[in-house]
């Protein structure tokens, strides 16, 4: 099975920050990878899908990046409404999917 | 707009089984496979299985391969999933998730439901 290795599991951040996160496939899933955001209480949320590929409705500032193993989200200016938690799928080896473990975004 | 009600809060003593529905409106059902994600508490999301809503097959995460259970009834256009031989490792909220693609599978997924909060405790 494919494991997905997301860093770091947390981090502090402030308005305003640029804010990445990485994901790490175990082997090459191409760029079948998606990633999502969840608050508490609430399901997740898509934000982006093969790789890159922005959601309808979802700000530009979200953007994503890479293919093959390497793949990274980032937030260029951080709003409030974006502390959050945040995971990565590859869905290369359907029907097996897998989440990497989330990325907490809390406040500075 | 699209719509995915599931049921309410279960509680469940350890070896039972448990079903949770979802209902679906808003979109052709049959067009689009229904996928099941749970989440333990304070835990990372965990992918369990799909249905084809259209012909009704299956698969299933190799961890819960003979204990869970995806079925759907186009009349009322409901998927159920059900969960036997209950453990407290499986108190969890159990979502069903509409995967992206129409009349296929793309593997990624645009609308959820509110999710089901399943507990295990003897």
């Amino acid at each position: 099975a494919i494991r997905i290795t997301q860093s770091p599991s947390s981090l502090s951040a402030s308005t305003g920050d640029r804010v990445t996160i990485t994901c790490r496939a175990s082997q090459g899933i191409s760029s079948y990878l998606a990633w999502y955001q969840q608050k508490p209480g609430k399901a997740p949320k898509l934000l982006i899908y093969a790789a890159s590929t922005l959601q309808s409705g979802v700000p530009s500032r979200f953007s994503g990046s890479g293919s093959g193993t390497d793949f990274t989200l980032t937030i260029s200016c951080l709003q409030s409404e974006d502390f959050a938690t945040y995971y990565c799928q590859q869905y290369y080896s359907y029907p097996s999917l897998t989440f990497g473990g989330g990325t907490k975004v809390e406040i500075k | 707009q699209v719509q995915l009600v599931q049921s309410g809060a279960e509680v469940k003593k350890p070896g039972a089984s448990v079903k949770v529905s979802c209902k679906a409106s808003g979109y052709t059902f049959t067009s689009y496979y229904m996928h099941w994600v749970r989440q333990a508490p304070g835990q990372g999301l965990e992918w369990m299985g799909i249905i084809n809503p259209s012909g009704g097959s299956t698969s299933y995460a190799q961890k819960f391969q003979g204990r869970v259970t995806m079925t759907r009834d186009t009349s009322t256009s409901t998927v159920y999933m059900e969960l036997s031989s209950l453990r407290s490792e499986d108190t969890a909220v159990y979502y069903c998730a509409r995967d992206s693609c129409t009349n296929g599978v793309c593997g990624f997924i645009g609308d959820w439901g509110q999710g089901t909060l399943v507990t295990v405790s003897s």
